[in-house]
């Protein structure tokens, strides 16, 4: 069965500090990683997607994929009390439409 | 102005009903999902849809039902067999092998 792990937390960052979320998952042949943002109450939101090996980098976000390893990770520079969130790692395999979900990481930035 | 529209927002169910959630989308996209969250918990699929007049089970299907009878329509129906269905119901499209998008969600509560 095709598996993604993530540590449900919650992960406490000072304001201001890196915040490092991570990712892991089962099926080798996985194609596209997907990090997405979800407050509390609402629905999730795509942040960063990646697709071959390396960094990504957006703004104060960087996503990392390491194939070899199977795990990607998503870094936030510069930490805010507005990233306080649970963040959702999402693979696809590549097989058919479906993704396949981690249950998601609690972070707390503290001011 | 594009995006997923789900509705209601919010909806009440007694027990024994039928109650049915409205997921519109006007991205052109091909597939269409139905999840489940339940609090603190990770995002589980109901059904999903590539294409039109055809829908497969997610990993908990029991208890409800789907169409898509135009591509821009994916209703949801929680049926009385669905004995638990309180809980964060969410809307998403996406391409193969792309991310998902999401609506802003249906909160389910039995009264």
């Amino acid at each position: 069965q095709k598996e993604v792990e993530q540590n449900s937390g919650p992960l406490s960052v000072p304001e201001g500090a890196i915040a490092s979320l991570n990712c892991t998952y089962s099926d080798r042949g996985s194609q596209s990683f997907f990090w997405y943002r979800q407050y509390s109450g609402k629905s999730p939101e795509l942040i960063m997607s990646i697709y071959s090996n390396g960094d990504k980098e957006d703004g104060r976000f960087t996503a990392q994929l390491n194939k070899a390893s199977q795990y990607v990770s998503l870094l936030i520079r510069d930490s805010q009390p507005s990233d306080s969130a649970t963040y959702l790692c999402a693979v696809n395999p590549g097989s058919n439409y479906q993704l396949i979900w981690g249950a998601g990481t609690k972070l707390i930035i503290k001011p | 102005d594009g995006g997923i529209t789900q509705s209601p927002k919010y909806l009440f169910r007694k027990e024994g009903q039928n109650v049915t959630l409205s997921c519109e989308q006007n991205l052109n996209h091909d597939a269409m999902y139905w999840y489940r969250q339940d609090p603190g918990q990770g995002l589980r699929l109901i059904y999903y849809s590539q294409i039109v007049n055809d829908f497969q089970k997610g990993d908990i299907a029991e208890g409800y039902s789907v169409s898509r009878e135009k591509k821009e329509s994916f209703p949801l129906t929680v049926t009385s067999a669905q004995k638990n269905p309180t809980a964060f119901y969410l809307c998403a499209t996406g391409h193969l092998t792309a991310e998902a998008f999401f609506g802003q969600g249906t909160r389910l509560t039995v009264v």
